[in-house]
């Protein structure tokens, strides 16, 4: 099991970033995916979920019109856009592996190996 | 939301040292409880879930307990690539998930 993130990027204050999360090693459309984030020095933060199955998707109330997370089961990768973004938004976001279903235990056994997004202007 | 407090925020021990680490939650999360590792510039490494049950691959060194608001972490003997940082996680009330803020453990 793999999961792939693009590369760093660097925004200007405003601006949006999609940060893709390609998958291997399993069935894609059978694990939900989630999306975690860290600013420098701190803790995790949940963003939201996405099912590539349907496509379904979950936001944490604080991302709320400001995150969409979308799926393309034919490539198995998963990719979160942040629109007006900020300082605050400065942070190493990290794709990660759920369960199977949406009623089971929702912890996180692969985790893609993370995206720097560094706002500045 | 749940929130979840972890103590202390770090630990100073010695490699062989036993570590417990804990984390208290805002309101019952059952049994629904996760902790990961993570170290300095790499994504976080499952550890345990449902409170006590080690994923695949982790040292039997590694132990959790507790239920409702209380858990903890336990590692038995400190090895050196134990030094690192560990955060609880629960998925028993969400959206959203929830995390604790984490507990370095420094070599001493």
């Amino acid at each position: 099991v793999q999961l792939v993130q693009s590369g760093a990027e660097v925004k200007k204050p405003g601006a949006s970033v999609i940060v893709s999360c390609k998958t291997s090693g399993y069935t894609f459309i059978s694990y939900y995916i989630h999306w975690v984030r860290q600013a420098p020095g701190q803790g995790l933060e949940w963003m939201g979920i996405v099912n590539p199955s349907g496509g379904r998707t979950t936001y944490a109330q604080k991302f709320q019109g400001r995150v969409t997370m979308t799926r393309d089961t034919s490539t198995s990768t998963v990719y979160m856009e942040v629109n007006s973004l900020r300082s605050e938004d400065t942070a190493v976001y990290y794709c990660a592996r759920g369960p199977t279903s949406w009623y089971g235990r929702h912890y996180f056994d692969y985790w893609g190996q993370g995206t720097l997004v560094t706002v500045s202007s | 939301e749940i929130v979840l407090t972890q103590s202390p925020a770090t630990l100073s021990l010695s490699p062989g040292d036993r570590a417990t680490l804990s984390c208290r939650a805002s309101q019952s999360v059952s049994s629904h409880l996760a902790w990961y590792q993570q170290k300095p510039g790499q994504g976080p490494r499952l550890l345990i879930y449902d409170t006590s049950n080690r994923a695949t691959g982790i040292p039997a060194r590694f132990s959790g307990s507790g239920s409702g608001t209380d858990f903890t972490l336990t590692i038995s003997s400190l090895e050196p690539e134990d030094f690192a940082v560990y955060y609880c996680q629960q998925c028993n009330d969400w959206p959203p998930l929830t995390f604790g803020g984490g507990t370095k453990v420094e070599i001493k």
